[in-house]
C-alpha cells in the first residue's frame, strides 16, 4: 500500500479565497483523522470519521472549516474563505482500530 | 487544566549513548500511550504503544515505560546511531470509545557522531 496519500503538498493562497485540501487514506482503515500542526500549538486534531461518518469536529476552529468524506476511500478538508492565520501544516491520518496511527507527508498551507 | 509535556529544550548526545526522552501529564486518565518520530516535512510516524496497565515495551533498540502514579512515560533509545536524530512526539489515548488523542508538543533529538 501507498500509505496515506495528501494533495497537494503545497498551497499558496490568497487571504478570502477557498482552499481543498485532499486525502486518500490507507485501503481498509475504517477511521480518518485530519490534523493541523503548528510551532506553537503542535499537533490538533480537527475532525474524525469513523466509516465516513463524522464523529468528533470540536476540533474544528469555525465554521470556516468543514471536512467530508464521501465514500471510505476519499476524504476533504475545506476552508472558506481563508485566513493568514490559517497557515499551518494539515495532516490527514489513517487507522484501523483508531489507535496506531498512519499519517499523510502533510499539505503545507500559506495565506497571504 | 489537562496538560501533555514533553522536553521543551532539544537533547543532543553523543553516538553510542542512550537518550531518554519525557513525557508528563496532568489531569487524563490515559487508556494508552504512543510514541511516535517525526522527520523534517514528513508526518509523524508510529513507533511504539503502551498500555495502561503496563509498565514497559520494548522494540529493538527502543523501550517505553509508563507510570500511572507519577504520570509519566520514558521513552529509551539505546545505542542511538545519528539516523535516529528527528523529533519525538508522544500521544495520550483516553479511556472509552473516544479515538482523540492528546499530542505532546514534541522533543528535538540530535545525536552527533
Amino acid at each position: 500500500d501507498a500509505g496515506v496519500i495528501q494533495s497537494p503538498r503545497h498551497e499558496v493562497t490568497e487571504m478570502g479565497q477557498e482552499v481543498t485540501l485532499r486525502c486518500k487514506p490507507i485501503s481498509g482503515h475504517d477511521y480518518l483523522f485530519w490534523y493541523r500542526q503548528t510551532m506553537m500549538r503542535g499537533l490538533e486534531l480537527l475532525i474524525y470519521f469513523n466509516n465516513n461518518v463524522p464523529i468528533d469536529d470540536s476540533g474544528m476552529p469555525e465554521d470556516r472549516f468543514s471536512a467530508k468524506m464521501p465514500n471510505a476511500s476519499f476524504s476533504t478538508l475545506k476552508i472558506q474563505p481563508s485566513e493568514p492565520r490559517d497557515s499551518a501544516v494539515y495532516f490527514c491520518a489513517s487507522s484501523f482500530t483508531g489507535t496506531v496511527t498512519f499519517f499523510g507527508q502533510g499539505t503545507r498551507l500559506t495565506v497571504v | 487544566s489537562q496538560k501533555i509535556e514533553q522536553n521543551s529544550e532539544a537533547l543532543n548526545i553523543q553516538e553510542g549513548k542512550t537518550a531518554t526522552l519525557t513525557c508528563n501529564y496532568t489531569n487524563y486518565s490515559p487508556a494508552y500511550l504512543q510514541w511516535y518520530r517525526q522527520d523534517p516535512g514528513r508526518g509523524p510516524v508510529f513507533l511504539l504503544l503502551i498500555r495502561e496497565n503496563e509498565k514497559e515495551k520494548r522494540k529493538e533498540r527502543l523501550k517505553v515505560t509508563f507510570d500511572t502514579t507519577l504520570k509519566q512515560s520514558l521513552f529509551h533509545i539505546t545505542a542511538s546511531q545519528p539516523a535516529d536524530s528527528a523529533t519525538y512526539l508522544c500521544a495520550l489515548g483516553e479511556a472509552g470509545n473516544n479515538r482523540k488523542l492528546i499530542w505532546g508538543l514534541g522533543t528535538s533529538l540530535a545525536v552527533n557522531p
